[in-house]
């Protein structure tokens, strides 16, 4: 899987969005974006993935540069509660997929009253 | 709650004991994983199963450690003869093939 780059830190003001940037130069064709996030002493929970495209949901939009080097993670309006570490992972996805998840050291995001 | 549950959510141990650890996966869910974390650090992958079938291991899991999942559904990890080093958080996450992992709250050992 292809090595990802994250700052190690975020602040963010609560109301406003909040955009986690990821570096993903090696990245291969078949290869998606995950993202997950932890908050403290919680388990990872699962945010959104993409190929190429960008993707949205109910949590978060994800932004994918043409040359998928680089990514962007949206939270239109953050709360407190999206106070976490955020984990951005490359990985191949489907029937040939691999099994793990190699989750690097993240960003940890502070949203601020 | 993701559906994952784990058991128990804390541990602490001596020295030398063996610990055994079960994770229930959502229940329509095939693929069950194992993580280990340290602080400050993000998940590292232990091993998982695709059934009852353990397909693959991590480095990390030294021959102390044994993971089962005899019937497809529940697993669990045990730990032998334990070690300070072994104090860690170990996660547990379950997925349909082809899909995302979701993650149970944890279980926190402590080796004292």
């Amino acid at each position: 899987d292809a090595k990802t780059t994250q700052p190690p830190s975020m602040d963010c003001a609560e109301g406003r969005a909040a955009n986690l940037p990821c570096n993903h130069s090696t990245i291969s064709g078949n290869e998606y974006v995950y993202w997950y996030r932890q908050i403290h002493s919680q388990g990872p929970q699962y945010i959104i993935h993409g190929l190429k495209n960008n993707e949205t949901n109910e949590m978060a939009s994800l932004i994918i540069t043409e040359d998928r080097k680089s990514s962007t993670l949206i939270l239109p309006h953050a709360t407190l509660r999206d106070t976490a570490v955020y984990y951005c992972i490359v990985r191949v996805s489907g029937e040939t997929s691999g099994s793990r998840l190699t989750f690097g050291e993240g960003t940890q995001l502070t949203v601020n009253p | 709650d993701t559906g994952v549950s784990q058991d128990p959510r804390h541990k602490i141990t001596k020295r030398g004991q063996n610990v055994t650890f079960r994770c229930d996966p959502i229940s329509e869910h095939n693929r069950l994983y194992w993580y280990r974390q340290t602080l400050g650090q993000g998940p590292e992958f232990l091993t998982y199963f695709q059934n009852e079938a353990q397909l693959e291991k991590s480095r990390l899991l030294s021959d102390r450690f044994s993971a089962e999942r005899p019937k497809g559904s529940f697993s669990t990890l045990e730990i032998q003869r334990t070690e300070q080093g072994d104090s860690a958080m170990y996660l547990c996450a379950s997925s349909l093939s082809f899909g995302e992992q979701y993650f149970g709250p944890g279980t926190r050992l402590t080796v004292t």
